[in-house]
């Protein structure tokens, strides 16, 4: 089964320099979550789109934004990177006409900020 | 607003074990409850899910029953293999039929099973 997919898996940037994680989510899912998590560290939830309109704000830093495009994929960019944003970010998705409470996680992308 | 709290670890089991990872919650309504396990480097998969008061999700042998009246969602396994070894998040989801909404995370427990 087609499961959500995530790139690039791994990323290392320079502090203050620009990012951006695609996620794709599973076929006919219309609702995609991002989250972070931090070494040792519970995901914490950044972001989520439905029929790609924002439906949810968690505790997402303004350096960062996020859409969701027509064909339903996302892609969370990140600005004025910091030490403290290396962590792995999680995409997930789910199909509203399918109950739409459970979450499917892509692999994550691990981010390093030198 | 809505919480979750684990057990914490880490927790060290011999094989053939039983295990019992603890979870309870606070949250308005009647939330999903969910269990992931993340294994080393990888991503979150589901391993179980129940929706409402009196459910018992099950997969791999594991198990959770969710107990509204003690606002609870514990995992247990019979018998605990070296495979079984990772990081296990209690997770609570949204309350509305609609769904689609977030998760909100317990601080994960990491599970080592020595043989």
């Amino acid at each position: 089964a087609a499961g959500v997919i995530q790139s690039p898996r791994h990323l290392i940037k320079e502090k203050r320099e620009t990012a951006t994680l695609k996620c794709y989510p599973i076929p006919r899912h219309d609702t995609v979550y991002w989250y972070q998590q931090g070494p040792g560290q519970d995901p914490q939830f950044l972001i989520s789109f439905y029929e790609k309109m924002q439906s949810d704000k968690g505790s997402i830093p303004d350096r960062f934004s996020a859409q969701q495009f027509s064909d339903y994929h996302s892609e969370l960019n990140m600005s004025s990177l910091e030490l403290g944003d290396s962590a792995l970010y999680f995409c997930a998705s789910s199909a509203s006409d399918r109950g739409g409470d459970t979450q499917y996680f892509g692999p994550g992308t691990r981010l390093t900020v030198l | 607003g809505n919480s979750v709290t684990q057990m914490e670890g880490p927790v060290t089991l011999s094989e053939e074990a039983f295990l019992t990872i603890n979870c309870t919650y606070t949250a308005t309504g009647y939330p999903s409850l969910f269990w992931y396990v993340q294994y080393p480097g990888e991503g979150l998969q589901l391993l179980l899910k129940a929706t409402k008061a009196d459910d018992k999700g099950s997969n791999k042998g594991f198990e959770a029953t969710y107990r509204k009246e003690t606002t609870s969602f514990h995992l247990e396994k019979g018998s605990v293999q070296v495979s079984d070894s990772a990081v296990y998040f209690c997770a609570l989801g949204g309350s509305s039929n609609f769904g689609n909404e977030k998760l909100t995370f317990g601080t994960g427990t990491r599970l080592t099973i020595i043989p």
